[in-house]
């Protein structure tokens, strides 16, 4: 089956730096992966998605990558603040719109 | 604009209880999805539907029936209900490969 994996350690940075969260899949490589943003005792709410031949995907603070030989894709967040203290997590469709998710890296920006 | 709705909210079950979570979408998509989300952990498929009167297996189905009747509604099903089930359930719908999925507010249960 396809598989994605987050590192489940917590990513504690300073506010200002850039925080950085991996997503690694197995087996074949998706034509898209997306990123969510899940805020304690709310659902997730999607954030960006990046195709397969896009190297690279940028909104405002957030950029995305994809590399398909390392099968990874890097989440970065620019100018970190204290909002953007929440739990990321990586998506994507499997065969048949099977739409499955890793187990999420939370992100703790301390002021 | 309502979105995903999901009720109830909060429920405590009883071992070997059943009962049934509503999900409910207003943008008429075509898929649906019941997800289960514990402790430290992300989402783990239940069952997904990709369409009205079709359902099929996720990644941890035991335990859990689903039913599609109206393509607004997907239904989940705890026919008895273990302690090992306590967790907290989101739906989820979206138009299908590649678009965004959408989240209702989840359903916190537990079961004693």
């Amino acid at each position: 089956s396809q598989k994605i994996e987050q590192n489940s350690e917590a990513l504690n940075i300073q506010e200002g730096k850039t925080a950085t969260l991996t997503c690694n899949y197995t087996n074949y490589s998706p034509a898209y992966l997306q990123w969510y943003r899940q805020d304690p005792g709310r659902g997730p709410v999607f954030l960006l998605l990046i195709r397969e031949n896009e190297k690279e995907k940028r909104k405002e603070r957030l950029k995305v990558t994809f590399d398909t030989t390392l099968k990874q894709s890097l989440f970065h967040i620019t100018a970190s603040q204290p909002a953007d203290s929440a739990t990321y997590l990586c998506a994507r469709y499997n065969a048949g719109n099977m739409l499955t998710f890793g187990g999420g890296t939370r992100l703790m920006v301390k002021p | 604009n309502a979105g995903v709705t999901q009720t109830p909210k909060f429920r405590v079950l009883k071992t070997g209880q059943s009962m049934t979570l509503l999900c409910a979408q207003d943008m008429n998509h075509e898929y649906m999805y019941w997800y289960r989300q514990d402790p430290g952990m992300g989402l783990r498929l239940i069952h997904y539907s990709v369409g009205e009167g079709t359902t099929a297996k996720g990644e941890v189905p035991d335990g859990y029936n689903v039913s599609r009747l109206k393509k607004q509604n997907f239904l989940l099903g705890l026919e008895s209900a273990a302690p090992s089930q306590t967790s907290v359930y989101f739906c989820a719908s979206s138009y299908g490969d590649p678009t965004e999925a959408f989240f209702g507010q989840g359903t916190r249960l537990t079961v004693v």
